[in-house]
């Protein structure tokens, strides 16, 4: 499988800020995704980063808040805008291999 | 709406035993799934996939598939401390969009040395 990294792995953020995560795969992918995953809660999907296009985003998320950028096929960026306390989560990249997905490492954010 | 629902545990098991995850899912045409565990701090990696009815072994794990019961599970053998962890059930769901994956709210599992 891909070997896939993420950049911050945590950062601790004041209220109204924004914060621009990375993920750099080391092989090319055509399925990007972006989790959330709430303290002590299962993993939900953000949106689909489509290379050349504008990002898929799943109910309840929108592009205002999560801007999402793909240049190419090995990364893409998340963008947490306009932070509050109930962005603190952790944020997971996730490739595509076929039909199976693997995740990043995952950046931790807390936001204050 | 789609669901996939786990006990959210904890589930104790003693080291040595085997230890049973349950999983169900809301649709009927769903034909992937999967098994992701999760150590605390870390995040999910793929431990098992299974897309036919039956079985499939690797190792100490064993993914069980009922589509008509639209049921999966995984069952450990042998556990071992290193086991404990949360284990997260995925399955694709599709829709007019295309494909989507859907986590269950994991399980969390605890072998007692």
């Amino acid at each position: 499988s891909a070997v896939i990294s993420q950049k911050p792995s945590r950062d601790i953020c004041q209220r109204g800020t924004s914060l621009t995560i990375q993920c750099q795969v080391d092989s090319q992918v055509t399925m990007m995704f972006w989790y959330r995953q709430q303290p002590g809660q299962s993993l939900t999907l953000i949106a689909t980063a489509n290379q050349g296009s504008e990002a898929t985003y799943e109910s309840g998320f929108v592009i205002d808040k999560f801007p999402i950028s793909r240049p190419n096929l090995t990364f893409s960026t998340l963008t947490v805008s306009n932070m509050s306390p109930e962005d603190s989560s952790i944020y997971l990249c996730s490739v595509g291999g076929g039909v199976e997905q693997y995740f990043g490492p995952g950046t931790r954010l807390t936001v204050t | 709406q789609k669901e996939v629902e786990q006990n959210s545990g904890p589930l104790s098991v003693p080291e040595g035993a085997i230890a049973s995850l349950n999983c169900t899912y809301s649709d009927r045409v769903s034909q992937s799934f999967f098994w992701y565990r999760q150590y605390s701090g870390k995040s999910p990696e793929l431990i098992m996939s299974i897309y036919s009815n039956g079985d499939k072994e690797d190792g100490r794990f064993t993914a069980q598939l009922n589509k008509a019961s639209q049921y999966v599970s995984l069952l450990i053998r042998d556990s071992q401390p290193s086991d404990s962890a949360t284990y997260l059930c995925a399955v694709i769901f599709s829709n007019n969009y295309g494909q989507n994956f859907v986590f269950g709210p994991g399980t969390r599992l605890s072998v007692l040395p």
